[in-house]
């Protein structure tokens, strides 16, 4: 079983639809939980983070961590074409101070029609 | 936002030479840089983490002589592949570090894709 797990995709939507995108994972040292939007030929950009269990919303955009399911969410309201990417959700754990390396997954390529 | 660069962003070149992509931070130094790959459909795996002035700490499997890491400055780290074969070829990708109060974040560079023929 991998790590962290995530549907790949494609995902398309009509605008103006919520999406709801989702990560498993099986490691419980996990304790920051990252949204990232990457398109193309690009590096990913961090959308959100959120520490242990929770709800944290920004915008457009709701993160969501059940830390007891091992299952995180992220929810975008009023979706528009410009929200077309590839979202990676990346965990990571709090053993050093702060530099861990990410583990990633396999990113959820997402379409919003006009 | 903070910025990363890579050089070069795609690369070819013979099997059995060696390759060296830079990452540098253009306007925050960085203690810390990772260097993560992504085979096509696999997830970003991290590879090892790079820190200033030290040696790399390596993720389990991933070879550290095949992989030279060094960074010798707050904004470069490099890495080469050495003696290259098609099974390296793969898109690479760097992050470096910077430190926040409520958060540490890492800002990915635009990554490198190296094709072994």
């Amino acid at each position: 079983q991998k790590e962290v797990e995530q549907d790949p995709g494609p995902l398309s939507v009509p605008e103006g639809a919520i999406v709801s995108l989702n990560c498993t994972y099986s490691n419980s040292a996990f304790q920051y939980f990252m949204w990232y939007r990457q398109y193309s030929r690009k590096g990913p950009e961090l959308l959100m983070y959120t520490y242990s269990s929770g709800n944290k919303e920004d915008g457009r955009f709701t993160a969501q961590v059940d830390k007891s399911s091992k299952y995180i969410s992220l929810f975008i309201r009023d979706s528009q074409p410009s929200d077309s990417a590839t979202y990676l959700c990346a965990m990571r754990g709090d053993s050093g101070g702060g530099a861990d390396g990410l583990t990633f997954g396999k990113g959820t390529h997402l379409i919003i029609q006009p | 936002g903070a910025v990363v660069s890579q050089h070069p962003s795609w690369v070819i070149c013979k099997s059995g030479t060696s390759v060296k992509i830079e990452c540098r931070s253009l306007d925050f130094q960085a203690t810390t840089m990772f260097w993560y790959r992504q085979f096509p459909k696999q997830s970003l795996m991290l590879m090892a983490t790079s820190n200033e002035g030290s040696k790399a700490t390596y993720e389990q499997g991933v070879e550290k002589d095949k992989f030279l890491i060094n960074h010798a400055s707050l904004t470069l780290s490099t890495l080469t592949v050495t003696s290259a074969h098609p099974e390296d070829s793969s898109f690479y990708i760097c992050s470096a570090l910077l430190g926040r109060i409520s958060y540490n974040e890492q800002f990915f560079g635009p990554g490198t894709r190296l094709t072994v023929l």
